[in-house]
């Protein structure tokens, strides 16, 4: 199994300001999976974080609000640009094991003032 | 189309009994797995089981075991003898193709409450 912690496990920011989030995994993996899930909602994939290349984002989502970095194969950051308090979620990483299992890191509460 | 459909909001049921959490998916792939996860108030998503297209028997961990029906393309969740720690947001998921390193779509999940 992997375990995958992230940082910071919540915070409140104000509007207009950043916030990075990481997540490091304590093996290393090709992939690793950003998910956003808004309050009451389910989880909605951001991007897929591939070391050593580009993120791959999903429709609705954009690099320039949501970079990402993938340093090197246990660890990947997040960063929410320019908060609105739409951005106000739970961020999580994920991670493969082996193709049936994915873990995911225990999420990072957001909350935009 | 959703590719996961969970078509119970919310479900409630006694202490000891068992409850069936229904998921159906839509999909054209041979090959796909098929996740349960837990979500209690914290926010942490728990893994519980997982469902390949080719595995002929149903998956069990414990108390949980997964209904799969492939020609109706279902993968209902089973409980045995609940307990209060089950009450949780429990959403099923799905991964096409074969390959592990793919995301997973999610269903809109189910609340159980588990009554004393």
């Amino acid at each position: 199994s992997a375990v995958i912690s992230q940082k910071p496990s919540r915070d409140i920011c104000q509007r207009g300001t950043s916030l990075t989030i990481q997540c490091q995994v304590d093996s290393q993996v090709t992939m690793m999976f950003w998910y956003r899930q808004q309050p009451g909602q389910s989880l909605t994939l951001i991007a897929t974080a591939n070391q050593g290349s580009e993120a791959t984002y999903e429709s609705g989502f954009v690099i320039d609000k949501f970079p990402i970095s993938r340093p090197n194969l246990t660890f990947s950051t997040l960063t929410v640009s320019n908060m609105s308090p739409e951005d106000s979620s739970i961020y999580l990483c994920s991670v493969d094991s082996g193709g049936d299992t994915q873990y995911f890191g225990p999420g990072t509460r957001l909350t935009v003032l | 189309a959703q590719k996961i459909t969970q078509t119970q909001p919310g479900m409630f049921v006694q202490e000891k009994e068992a409850v069936t959490l229904d998921c159906t998916y839509d999909t054209s792939d041979q090959s796909y797995g098929l996740f349960w996860y837990k979500q209690p108030s914290s926010g942490e998503m728990i893994f519980l089981i997982y469902q390949g297209s080719y595995d002929e028997q149903n998956a069990t961990e414990g108390r949980y075991s997964l209904n799969f029906q492939k020609a109706r393309k279902s993968a209902n969740l089973v409980i045995s003898a609940s307990q209060l720690g089950d009450s949780a947001m429990y959403f099923c998921a799905m991964r096409e193709g074969p390959s592990g390193n793919t995301p997973l779509v999610f269903g809109k999940g189910t609340r159980l409450s588990v009554i004393a």
